[in-house]
């Protein structure tokens, strides 16, 4: 079964530097979509950035990328110029290319961001 | 703007009682999803549905039900059985192709009296 390990439950950082939050998973599958999502204390899911496995180059979306190894099954989440408003939940979501209804998420990550 | 709409924002359930939980979408997406969130546990799913008067159980589907009448609406009933309901639960729909993530609702948070 495919699973998504978020091993850091809370993570801090100062405002203007950078962090990065790790994501793991397990699956048989070759191709796949990776997903970051970010909630707020709204609550609301927000998608933050999106990686597909047959792309080798790593997903960029402003100041958010991440650095996908595929034979390490590693997805990480770098936020580089880090601000207040960044602060949230953050989830690491696997979904196979075979079934488009299986997201699987992680148990998510606390970001609190420091002034 | 388009966008998915969950209602109430806050529900609560006294003992024995079903409740129902809207989401409507107006982006035109066939495809729906509700997942539980639990603290700790990330996101479960629960229901989805990929056309109108269809729908398939997630993960965690006892002690709910849901149905899909119409293209925009995909309304979730929590029932008696579920025997531990409080959670926060959140909707959410896609667009066709295995490339379109999934776009989430601001969630109902369901307490119980």
């Amino acid at each position: 079964a495919q699973t998504v390990t978020q091993s850091q439950p809370e993570m801090s950082v100062q405002e203007a530097e950078t962090v990065t939050l790790s994501c793991t998973y397990d699956t048989s599958e070759s191709d796949y979509y990776l997903f970051w999502y970010k909630q707020p204390p709204s609550r609301q899911m927000i998608l933050v950035i999106r990686q597909e496995a047959y792309k080798q180059q790593n997903a960029t979306e402003n100041r958010f990328s991440v650095n996908f190894q595929k034979a390490a099954k590693s997805f990480s989440l770098k936020i580089s110029d880090s601000q207040l408003g960044d602060a949230a939940m953050y989830f690491c979501a696997y979904r196979p290319t075979y079934n488009t209804d299986k997201l699987i998420f992680g148990t998510g990550t606390r970001l609190q961001v420091f002034p | 703007d388009g966008g998915i709409t969950q209602s109430p924002k806050y529900l609560f359930r006294k003992e024995g009682q079903n409740v129902t939980l809207s989401c409507e979408q107006n982006l035109n997406h066939d495809a729906m999803y509700w997942y539980r969130q639990d603290p700790g546990q990330g996101l479960r799913l629960i229901y989805y549905s990929q056309i109108v008067n269809d729908f398939q159980k997630g993960d965690i589907a006892e002690g709910y039900s849901v149905s899909r009448e119409k293209k925009e609406s995909f309304p979730l009933t929590v029932t008696s059985a579920q025997k531990n309901p409080t959670a926060f639960y959140l909707c959410a729909s896609s667009g066709p192709g295995v490339n379109q993530p999934q776009h989430f609702g601001d969630g109902t948070r369901l307490s119980i009296l």
